[in-house]
């Protein structure tokens, strides 16, 4: 089946624009997480769904950023008035429902965001 | 703090050589490691984990990786490395009762033909 999928692939913006990234989950995967990966660097988490509900977001930079999942499927990052330093390659990975961790997420694309 | 690293920024070898990737972590209580590579402008694709049992795990692609927990080491290691091997790796780990994974800064293996 189709794995992971985001859009856009790529999204430049002017800083103090805001932005939305869209992740479309495998099917049937009931956990959704989102992680930010800066240029040579490995990625980092930034929040985590468990269907609707967001269970995690501690990773989150700032109150600029927001994620939802409304109908426990897709889900949108939402970065508010960006800066400079938001410039990275956000990674969406989904996996099944996973109540002792040992599962392994599957990773899209990503969406390299660039703000000038 | 509890973490993975990743000692080398690059790594090279020629083709056909045995391959090793190193992988540290400092975890308390029993580790859930992970291993992923990532081709240029895609997603991390998973090869490897371990949770308990066997200290050797095989994985994706011919690779394989050995738990050792006295050294707290998860090398990454291919008996005969491919130019296509050529990647960006990233060692993993699961933290308490955290679902996210926490990534080391990858390892970027270059295979000469």
């Amino acid at each position: 089946g189709a794995g992971v999928s985001q859009s856009p692939r790529y999204k430049v913006a002017k800083r103090g624009q805001d932005v939305a990234l869209r992740c479309d989950p495998i099917s049937g995967h009931v956990s959704l997480f989102w992680y930010q990966q800066a240029l040579g660097q490995g990625p980092e988490f930034l929040t985590y769904f468990q269907n609707e509900a967001q269970l995690d977001k501690s990773g989150l930079p700032s109150d600029r950023f927001f994620a939802e999942r409304p109908e426990g499927s897709v889900s949108t990052l939402k970065i508010q008035r960006t800066q400079q330093e938001d410039s990275a390659v956000y990674l969406c990975a989904s996996s099944v429902r996973d109540k002792s961790g040992y599962n392994e997420q599957f990773f899209g694309p990503g969406t390299r965001l660039t703000v000038l | 703090a509890q973490s993975v690293a990743q000692p080398e920024d690059q790594v090279n070898v020629a083709e056909g050589n045995p391959l090793t990737v190193k992988c540290t972590y400092s975890v308390s209580g029993n580790p859930y490691l992970f291993w992923y590579v990532q081709y240029p402008n895609r997603g991390l694709q998973f090869l490897l984990k371990y949770i308990t049992g066997d200290n050797l795990v095989k994985g994706s692609y011919g690779f394989e990786a050995e738990f050792n927990k006295s050294q707290t080491s998860f090398h990454l290691k291919k008996p005969s490395a491919l130019v296509s091997d050529s990647a960006l790796y990233f060692c993993a780990v699961r933290i308490g009762s955290a679902r996210q994974l926490t990534f080391g800064s990858g390892t970027q293996l270059t295979v000469l033909p």
